[in-house]
């Protein structure tokens, strides 16, 4: 399967800062890029979807201006949490797809943000 | 009614058993369906993808019925390696793709 890579892995961030986290699709072009969020025991909720040169679409409930998305390129997307909460720790998971329908995504291996 | 839905389990089955679990969704223009598997604390992985005409993949198949707008995944033979959360994830068009998972089911395969 195609390879998504998603950096940093895990990272503890004091409250107030900003946290920036890094998803590339590495061997194959990502039209839409999903981000989504995973509390302890739950499932995965979309946060957003994010297309290569426009904005992202917000799910109903998620603060776009406290997750900043940009998917500047077809290879990169990232995700900011800005002004960080313990609130916000959480598993963050983000998705890429090769097409724009009916094509499965692959994952990256996820970030674990701890807000102390 | 939630887009996507699953009974979380867990379902617990001894080694060898046959097990099935089903997903709802809401969408009745939903046009492609999946199921993931994931493991604890780790990202979710491509199971098998969900045709209309039904396909399997060794002890996995996979079974879509539109018209009561239920998927289904059937395990054979289930082995310890199975236990497991597996999502059901369908693609909603609703002006742009977006995939929605449903909440998961955990499998645990006992000795």
């Amino acid at each position: 399967g195609a390879v998504v890579s998603q950096h940093p892995s895990w990272v503890i961030c004091k409250s107030g800062t900003s946290v920036k986290i890094e998803c590339r699709s590495l061997d194959f072009q990502a039209t839409t890029m999903f981000w989504y969020r995973q509390f302890p025991k739950q499932s995965l909720m979309l946060m957003a979807t994010s297309n290569e040169g426009s904005k992202a679409t917000y799910e109903q409930g998620v603060e776009k201006d406290k997750f900043l998305i940009n998917h500047a390129s077809l290879t990169l997307s990232t995700l900011t949490v800005t002004s960080a909460h313990p609130e916000d720790s959480s598993f963050y998971i983000c998705s890429a797809r090769r097409g724009t329908e009916n094509t499965e995504a692959f994952f990256g291996q996820g970030t674990r943000l701890t807000v102390v | 009614r939630k887009e996507v839905e699953q009974d979380p389990g867990p379902f617990n089955v001894p080694e060898g058993a046959t097990v099935a679990f089903n997903c709802t969704y809401s969408n009745s223009a939903s046009q492609s369906f999946f199921w993931y598997r994931q493991d604890c604390r780790k990202e979710p992985k491509l199971l098998m993808s969900v045709y209309s005409s039904g396909n399997e993949d060794g002890r996995f198949t996979a079974q879509l019925n539109r018209a009561s707008q239920y998927i289904s995944l059937l395990i054979r033979d289930s082995k310890l390696s199975d236990s497991a959360t597996y999502l059901c994830v369908v693609n909603y068009n609703t002006g742009f793709q977006k995939l929605v998972f449903g909440t998961g089911t955990r499998l645990l395969v006992s000795p």
